[in-house]
């Protein structure tokens, strides 16, 4: 267990809708990032978010947003979802600038877009 | 551009044998070097990593690592495998403040 804690587990929507991931990071930790994994694949860095702003950004479409708050949870939005947006999200908490970013992953949501 | 190969897709081995894992990068400079495990079911876990120092790491569940900056690889090892191995083995790598980048995973499977 890493402590870091991610809601829901699964999830269903249609092509189109909206969706809410959420995550708490490890206690200690400032920073927050997040990972689709599609299946038989490695992680891909979506964004990472530190002292709630965006700090750095994977190759993902403006459709993918994200907030991270004063207790450095975080949420992951994504609009007008797509059938390639079925994956498993994983978020990674760290603490950046204490030396090291060593990243302990919550358990994932997994999100089925039909 | 940034990446990481995993060339070992899927492996199988009977339990006692020695497991090594390949895992290459595609440039130098000041790198990160991770070696997560994805048991079934599970979350990713942090088996080992690499900031500098001492090339051969040694991480949990008698898992060791090389890093071996001429090839540009961070090979995962392991002297003698065990049922609950089955797993998947990713390797992951940082450069300075950028992303970490992750390979394509390499399904572990150990036969009793």
């Amino acid at each position: 267990e890493t402590g870091v804690t991610q809601s829901p587990t699964h999830l269903i929507k249609t092509r189109g809708q909206q969706v809410t991931l959420r995550c708490s990071s490890q206690s200690g930790h400032n920073t927050v990032s997040w990972y689709q994994q599609a299946l038989g694949q490695g992680p891909q860095f979506i964004f990472q978010y530190y002292r709630e702003e965006e700090n750095g950004r994977g190759n993902f479409p403006p459709r993918f947003s994200g907030l991270q708050f004063p207790n450095y949870s975080s949420e992951l939005n994504v609009n007008a979802l797509e059938l390639d947006d079925s994956a498993l999200y994983l978020c990674a908490s760290s603490a950046l600038g204490q030396g090291t970013d060593t990243q302990y992953f919550g358990p994932g949501t997994r999100l089925t877009v039909l | 551009a940034q990446s990481v190969s995993q060339h070992n897709h899927h492996v199988i081995l009977s339990e006692a044998a020695s497991l090594e894992l390949g895992c290459n990068y595609s440039y130098g400079g000041t790198v990160n070097l991770f070696w997560y495990v994805q048991y079934p079911g599970q979350h990713l876990q942090l088996l080992l990593k690499y900031f500098s120092g001492d090339p051969l790491v040694k991480g949990i569940k008698g898992f060791e690592a090389e890093f071996i900056k001429s090839k540009f690889s961070f090979n995962l090892r392991k002297p003698s495998v065990q049922w609950s191995d089955t797993a998947e083995y990713f390797c992951a790598v940082k450069w300075g403040n950028e992303k970490l980048t992750f390979g394509t995973g390499t399904r572990l499977t150990i036969i009793p």
